[in-house]
């Protein structure tokens, strides 16, 4: 089982905010780092750190840290966002790289 | 713009050694910005980070693969490359190398490539 745990799936009216969550013990020193997948291609990054977005990411994708939770927020869902989102951080022991078991966002 | 793409052999044996190569352009594997790592996703399953690597040589690994794994780099080719001794079927995966910004508070993979499907098969 992974150190960093994530609810399976959620769903999200069209348009409307979604959150998807993430936690571990680590996330208390550690920031997540989230990404987007979809059926057959390779993740891509969509934040990392405090609330970083690469280059090319919309900005209704947005991230925050509270306590040993990591959020994932999406503003404003479309039907585009649909896809599997695994955050990663550190293990427990801060010395090695761990991913969620992943969320499938189901735009409704 | 920084591109990755992994090569190596589709199908392996049980017990041999799973070898791949990822190879980088637009940018140098010996940047002082980047670890260089794998990861993995078994069919249907989610993502597992194997190891990491950076230029001039330091390595960190996933405790539950550590015994099998080498990871090296070539910076004369920009390339890393990936060996997993003694395969089972549960190392049938599709496998990763990305960029991997390790910081003080934050590890992201920020560039990925393509994938290649693995099969551990007799």
């Amino acid at each position: 089982s992974s150190e960093l745990t994530q609810d399976p799936a959620v769903s999200v009216a069209l348009g409307q905010t979604v959150r998807i969550t993430c936690q571990g013990d680590s996330l208390r020193t550690y920031y997540a780092s989230w990404y987007q997948q979809k059926p057959g291609e390779a993740p891509v990054l969509v934040i990392y750190g405090k609330n970083n977005r690469p280059s090319g990411i919309p900005d209704r994708f947005s991230g925050s840290s509270s306590g040993n939770t990591g959020s994932l927020t999406i503003t404003g869902a479309q039907a585009e966002d649909e896809a599997d989102y695994y955050c990663n951080s550190r293990d427990s022991s801060g010395k090695h790289v761990v991913f969620g078991g992943g969320t499938k966002l189901t735009v409704l | 713009q920084l591109q990755l793409q992994e090569s190596g052999p589709g199908l392996v044996k049980p017990s041999e050694t799973l070898s791949l190569t990822c190879t980088v352009s637009g940018g140098s594997i010996s940047s002082s910005s980047y670890y260089w790592g794998w990861i993995r996703q078994p069919p249907g399953k989610g993502l597992e980070w194997i190891g990491s690597i950076y230029y001039r040589g330091s390595t960190y690994f996933n405790p539950s693969l550590n015994s099998r794994v080498t990871i090296s780099v070539d910076t004369s080719k920009n390339q890393l490359s990936l060996n997993l001794r003694s395969v089972t079927a549960a190392d049938t995966a599709v496998y990763y190398c990305a960029s991997h910004n390790s910081g003080h508070d934050t590890d992201s993979f920020d560039v990925w490539g393509q994938g290649t499907m693995v099969t551990v098969s007799s």
